[in-house]
């Protein structure tokens, strides 16, 4: 298995929904990140988790909560999202001592 | 901090044509390099990667040049093919440092 997953793969939320997305690898990556890409740009990056553990937030709003339940799932809780947070949402992992990020397929993110 | 630039938002070529496709970096400590490739709908796939104690690297049809002096790198692909059409990003890392900078992307399109 040398793939990450991601689900669900299209999501339709509207401003006062709490969804979830979620992302799983079992390729015994110890790095998990959460991405942001928006249409005709490149991916942002959101949180990173290492070692199950948070090690980056870039600033993100609380309305995005990461999880990190174990070394293969990686979730992001969603709530009372605005209009403009619609993007393509990534998740990615890295193999330990190895910078490499290895994307999943997305989630397509629309809130109404 | 670090700033990824690309210098064509869009390269033609015929089929079986060799493509270039280039970008710039900023930071100087930045040490690792990594070319991906996504197609419409789908999430980034990891085409090859170099760090800073090399200045070549080839994989399938694909190479990558590194040129620290002048903080610029390459993906050349040879006998370009109607499915490598996609945006090609270039991304950017200083060990250490879990964050990748994504540069602006350039898309590839392949005529018959």
């Amino acid at each position: 298995d040398t793939e990450v997953t991601q689900t669900p793969k299209h999501l339709v939320m509207g401003m006062t929904n709490k969804k979830s997305l979620k992302c799983e690898q079992h390729m015994g990556h110890r790095a998990m990140y959460w991405y942001k890409q928006k249409a005709k740009k490149p991916p942002e990056l959101m949180f990173v988790y290492s070692y199950e553990k948070l090690s980056i937030n870039e600033s993100v709003p609380s309305r995005f909560s990461p999880e990190c339940p174990n070394s293969s799932l990686l979730n992001l809780h969603l709530h009372a999202l605005q209009p403009e947070d619609s993007a393509l949402y990534l998740c990615a992992s890295s193999p330990p001592n190895r910078e490499t990020q290895y994307f999943g397929p997305g989630t397509r993110l629309l809130v109404l | 901090g670090e700033s990824v630039g690309l210098h064509l938002p869009t390269l033609s070529v015929q089929e079986g044509d060799n493509s270039i496709i280039n970008c710039a970096y900023s930071n100087s400590a930045s040490d690792y390099f990594i070319w991906y490739k996504q197609e419409s709908g789908k999430g980034p796939q990891f085409i090859i990667d170099i760090r800073s104690n090399m200045d070549k690297r080839q994989g399938q049809r694909v190479t990558v040049l590194l040129n620290k002096t002048v903080k610029h790198l390459s993906l050349q692909i040879a006998a370009t093919q109607p499915g490598d059409s996609a945006v090609y990003f270039c991304a950017v890392l200083m060990t250490g440092f879990q964050k990748l900078v994504f540069g602006t992307g350039t898309r590839l399109l392949v005529s018959p």
